[in-house]
């Protein structure tokens, strides 16, 4: 059972655009809500992550929004760039608690020139 | 340089011959696994050690062992591989878990292409 669920599955954005992907979670005991990066060829990377004390995180053009009643949340790329082309996952778990960390299935983002 | 490196990043093989994916990583972290990734199903964990000869299942262990003899080396086999096994895998490691301070670093990834 797909505890985290993504969408969009894929994503255009023209450079200088705003790219929102979303994650909608069940397990209201998670608490820690990471995003990772993936290039072509590379294992996916820690991008950002938050826990559900704030509503909002930012690092540089990327941003999470979380929505603890909704159990929702989202990234954000702010000024999308091609540089930024590549697959993200969203994920929850429960923090430091050993449990596996249950991703999303991935949005594919390419940023258009 | 912190890393996790696996061997080999391409691989094909026939139905039934048994191979092995080496997994290491250098920063002394006691939480390794190993992910598959699917086109359309996303990265689904396969076992995960959290700590020296201690193993897990995760979602999908059908098919597979790992061992964890010693800290740093966490190598998948596959007795007898299907051609339902091809995929791209990761191994991963951390300090402990997923936690907050413990962030999953993932090696570069293994083809493995199963006929």
């Amino acid at each position: 059972q797909q505890q985290v669920k993504q969408s969009p599955q894929s994503l255009i954005v023209q450079k200088g655009g705003i790219s929102i992907i979303n994650c909608a979670y069940e397990n209201t005991a998670f608490d820690y809500f990471p995003w990772y990066q993936q290039f072509p060829g590379k294992g996916p990377a820690l991008l950002i992550a938050i826990r559900p004390d704030v509503s909002e995180k930012k690092e540089g053009r990327f941003t999470i929004s979380f929505n603890k009643s909704a159990k929702q949340f989202s990234l954000h790329i702010m000024d999308s760039q091609p540089g930024d082309s590549a697959t993200y996952f969203c994920a929850a778990s429960i923090a430091n608690s050993g449990y596996a960390l249950n991703f999303g299935k991935g949005t594919s983002l390419l940023v258009t020139p | 340089e912190a890393q996790v490196t696996q061997n080999p990043r391409y691989l094909i093989t026939v139905t039934g011959k048994k191979l092995t994916v080496t997994c290491s990583q250098n920063m002394n972290h006691e939480y390794m696994s190993w992910y598959r990734q699917d086109p359309g199903l996303g990265l689904r964990q396969i076992y995960y050690s959290m700590n020296v000869e201690v193993t897990d299942k995760g979602d999908v262990p059908e098919g597979y062992k790992v061992s964890r003899k010693e800290k740093r080396n966490f190598p998948l086999i596959l007795e007898s591989p299907s051609p339902n096994q091809t995929s791209l895998y990761f191994c991963a490691s951390s300090f402990f878990g997923q936690g907050a301070n413990s962030p999953l670093h993932f090696g570069n990834g293994t083809r493995l292409t199963v006929t």
